[in-house]
């Protein structure tokens, strides 16, 4: 069965300072991966999606991601973060059956 | 393109009454989830319908929660009685499901649910 694991539940960064969130998985073929982000209040908003191809996938908001198969990982990156982009982010796995299990998140601070 | 709408936003109600959510998918969407999020637990999936049918309702906690979709344009999540653990934010999510998986899933603003 599928699993995600996102190993940090909370991160901090500066204003202005790179980001990387973490992301493995658990799944016995190629899967599919999405992170979204989840602002206050909100519902989940796709920020980007791997499905096959370019194993960098660039997304909005100026996050990307890489997926490597060898590490079963797909983390978040964005070079310069914003206060505006404080939220929690979910990393998740679907598969054929168009079910999408998610991570448990990890929440973002942004440190003026 | 409206969204997925969900209605009411916020709900607050008392233990042992009768709870009704509301989801509206996005036109030509296909499929449709139903998820609860707690701090305890995440974001767990209830059930998922494809093309109004319900496909798989092992989420769904136990038989005081039932879901329907009676249309395309159209589905409820009722919990009676309802329980204080119940207390969770409720999400609505739709997709296009094609063949082999991978759609995307777009959300609602979700249900804040206060059962006391």
């Amino acid at each position: 069965a599928q699993s995600v694991t996102q190993p940090d539940i909370h991160i901090t960064v500066s204003e202005g300072a790179s980001l990387e969130l973490r992301c493995n998985y658990s799944y016995g073929a190629t899967p599919y991966l999405f992170w979204y982000v989840q602002s206050p209040g909100q519902g989940l908003q796709l920020l980007l999606k791997y499905f096959s191809g370019d194993t960098l996938v660039q997304g909005i908001k100026g996050f990307e991601a890489e997926f490597k198969r060898s590490q079963s990982s797909f983390n978040l990156r964005k070079p310069s973060v914003h206060w505006s982009d404080a939220a929690e982010y979910f990393c998740a796995v679907g598969a054929s059956d168009d079910k999408i299990i998610f991570g448990k998140g990890t929440r973002l601070h942004i440190l003026p | 393109d409206a969204g997925v709408i969900q209605s009411p936003r916020h709900e607050v109600t008392e233990m042992g009454q009768e709870v009704t959510l509301r989801c509206k998918p996005i036109s030509g969407h296909n499929s449709l989830f139903w998820y609860r999020q707690t701090m305890m637990r995440g974001l767990e999936l209830l059930i998922y319908f494809n093309n109004n049918v319900p496909i798989d309702d092992s989420g769904m906690p136990e038989d005081r929660f039932s879901a329907k979709m009676p249309n395309a344009s159209f589905s409820t999540l009722k919990i009676q009685p309802s329980e204080p653990r119940d207390s969770a934010v409720y999400f609505c999510a739709s997709s296009f499901a094609g063949t082999g998986g991978g759609s995307i899933q777009y959300f609602g603003a979700g249900t804040r649910l206060s059962v006391l």
